[in-house]
């Protein structure tokens, strides 16, 4: 089966400490991304990559920080410089090709700071 | 600056049609995607608009005027289970903007 999974699905950590969430496809994807979903707002990007060993910073970029070491792997790092990082997190891949564009998204993963 | 605007939240009956509307300002324009998101889950691709025109695929048709930055999903033959938010979003220089969406309430 095909597809991209994150884990876990919740997440509680205590205020001051980093937290990874795993996103990972086997869907042959090379461009990857993390968005962040708050209430009443749209997905909002935190960091993309397009290929192995290279990744950019989206919109909300501080706090945060990626891997891309291996194509099916897009590990995200909440820092504990993020000011406010409980939110809804959304990992995509979108597949290869320049008309390609569409984003398909892992289950996600809902992170509450205490 | 770019901008997507969506109705927040929307009422329809079971059985009846339902049109959203979305409008963009953005410095490109690369296509314009809608996509489904039950409570709780990921968003789930529905349709793609890059010309003019409406697309259809079952119930659900997408409709894009790129000259008035507009674009709709209209949702026939509505079922309980559409019940979710609807998700509008611009490629734009080939990133995605995405609206905040609107929440989708069918009642019986």
């Amino acid at each position: 089966d095909g597809g991209i999974t994150q884990s876990p699905k919740y997440l509680f950590r205590k205020e001051g400490q980093n937290v990874t969430l795993s996103c990972e496809q086997n869907l042959n994807h090379d461009a990857m991304y993390w968005y962040r979903q708050d209430p009443g707002q749209g997905l909002r990007l935190i960091y993309y990559s397009q290929i192995v060993n290279d990744f950019q910073k989206g919109d909300i970029a501080e706090g945060y920080s990626v891997s891309r070491e291996k194509k099916e792997s897009f590990p995200l790092t909440v820092t504990s410089a993020q000011k406010n990082p409980t939110a809804f997190y959304l990992c995509a891949s979108r597949p290869p090709g320049l008309r390609t564009d569409t984003q398909y998204f892992g289950p996600g993963t809902r992170l509450t700071v205490l | 600056g770019q901008n997507i605007d969506q109705p927040t939240e929307m009422t329809a009956t079971e059985g009846a049609i339902v049109q959203i509307n979305c409008t963009y300002q953005t410095s490109g324009f690369n296509g314009l995607f809608w996509y489904q998101q039950h409570a709780g889950e990921a968003p789930t691709f529905l349709s793609y608009n890059v010309l003019d025109g409406l697309e259809e695929k079952g119930r659900f048709s997408s409709f894009l005027s790129r000259s008035k930055g507009y674009s709709y999903l209209l949702l026939k033959e509505l079922q309980m289970k559409d019940s979710a938010s609807y998700l509008c979003a611009v490629n734009s220089n080939y990133q995605l903007i995405w609206g905040a969406g609107t929440k989708l309430i069918i009642k019986p």
